[in-house]
Order: C-alpha cells, then structure tokens, then sequence
C-alpha cells in the first residue's frame, strides 16, 4: 500500500469505448498529477491539479479528459484512444509547492488500446 | 531545452557496488530527486539533494555536484531485491519535475 491507490490494475479497451482510472489518495496532499509511463521514456506529464484546479495540460490529446473533484480523487476519463496511447499511466500526489519531499506514486494502471 | 541523461541499462553482481550517473540541464534548479522502480510496481522515493555533497542513507548514497550538472546514485552490498530500475529526476525553477528515461538496474547471483 503505497498511499495512493489506483484502480483498475490493468485494462484492455477498444478504440470506440469510453472508460475512466480513478486515483485515490488520503496523505493530506493538495497536488495531484498524471502521467504516462511507456517503455524506455521519460515519465510524461500529462495533467497537474493543485488545490484542486488545473494548472498545465502539456498539449495531451482531447481524448484524455482529466476530472478532479476534490483534493483526495483524480479521475482520467478516456475515450476513442488509439493503439500508440497503450502505456502505464501513473497518479502521483504530492504537497503543493513541492520541497524535498518528492511525489507519491501509486501502482499505475496498464492500459492495452486494442 | 530541459535534458535530464541516464543510462538505460546496467548490470552488476550481487555483494558489489554499482554507480549510476544522471547528468541534467534544466531551467533552473530546485533539487534533484532520486527514485526506484520495481517492474509492475509505483515507483518510491529513494533521495533528495539540493546542495553539492554526498547524501548516504543506509546501502544507498546519493551525490550532487550542481557546477556540472551531475548526480550519481552508488548502491553497497547489492542484493537481488536491488534489481529494479532507477529514475533521476530534476526539479526546475517552477518546481515541475523533470524526468529522466530511468537506468535498469540488472543484478546477477
């Protein structure tokens, strides 16, 4: 248990559903983030929230739709994904104004686009 | 542009000692941070260095020289439970994290 969880674990999911991965954590963080693991990349950041409002959207593609309702849940509503968006998406909270003491990350879900 | 390089794999044998360097250029400089990774697992925190020196936290150490733009994570006494891959990552002076590709770190018995 690492804190943050993240459901599902895994996914498989045509090109024409709509799905959504939920991000849950209670360490009293107000900053949350997704990001996109793929083999051999840097981690992307595709969304940030902190106290709970939308601060970047590095340019991710309008079939990823971000959705925070409070400070403890993140959501990444998906839908009409390609095959390349296959990957392991990461939720990661943290305080805001980040210091010394880093993110925490939950497991990830790995999503197949198939 | 921001860079942040690693190697992308390693291999070491169990009981030694195996350095993994991580060499950055951000925009600003807000720290540098450390983490592993198991496969199919989160990845967690390992270390954090803000000023030049060498951090050490029990088997692992972590070193910063801001100058060069250079950290290297060292693990002691390396065990098979080590065998994970490690991610070097930047803060910038908009306190945004910056990612490195992550070094696989392979330990043979």
């Amino acid at each position: 248990e690492t804190g943050v969880t993240q459901t599902p674990r895994h996914l498989v999911m045509g090109m024409t559903n709509k799905k959504s991965l939920k991000c849950e954590q209670h360490l009293g963080h107000n900053a949350m983030y997704w990001y996109k693991q793929s083999a051999k990349k840097p981690l992307e950041l595709m969304f940030v929230y902190s106290l709970e409002e939308r601060v970047e959207n590095n340019s991710v593609p309008s079939r990823f739709s971000p959705e925070c309702p409070n400070s403890s849940h993140l959501f990444l509503h998906l839908h009409t994904l390609q095959p390349e968006d296959s990957a392991l998406y990461l939720c990661a909270s943290s305080r805001a104004n980040l210091g010394g003491q880093g993110y925490t990350f939950g497991s990830g879900t790995r999503l197949t686009v198939v | 542009g921001q860079n942040i390089d690693q190697p992308t794999e390693m291999t070491a044998t169990e009981g030694a000692i195996v350095q993994i360097n991580c060499t950055y250029q951000t925009s600003g400089f807000n720290g540098l941070f450390w983490y592993q990774q198991h496969a199919g697992e989160a990845p967690t925190f390992l270390s954090y260095n803000v000023l030049d020196g060498l951090e050490e936290k029990g088997r692992f150490s972590s070193f910063l020289s801001r100058s060069k733009g250079y950290s290297y994570l060292l693990l002691k006494e390396l065990q098979m439970k080590d065998s994970a891959s490690y991610l070097c990552a930047c803060m910038d002076s908009n306190y945004q994290l910056i990612w490195g590709a992550g070094t696989k770190l392979i330990i043979k018995p």
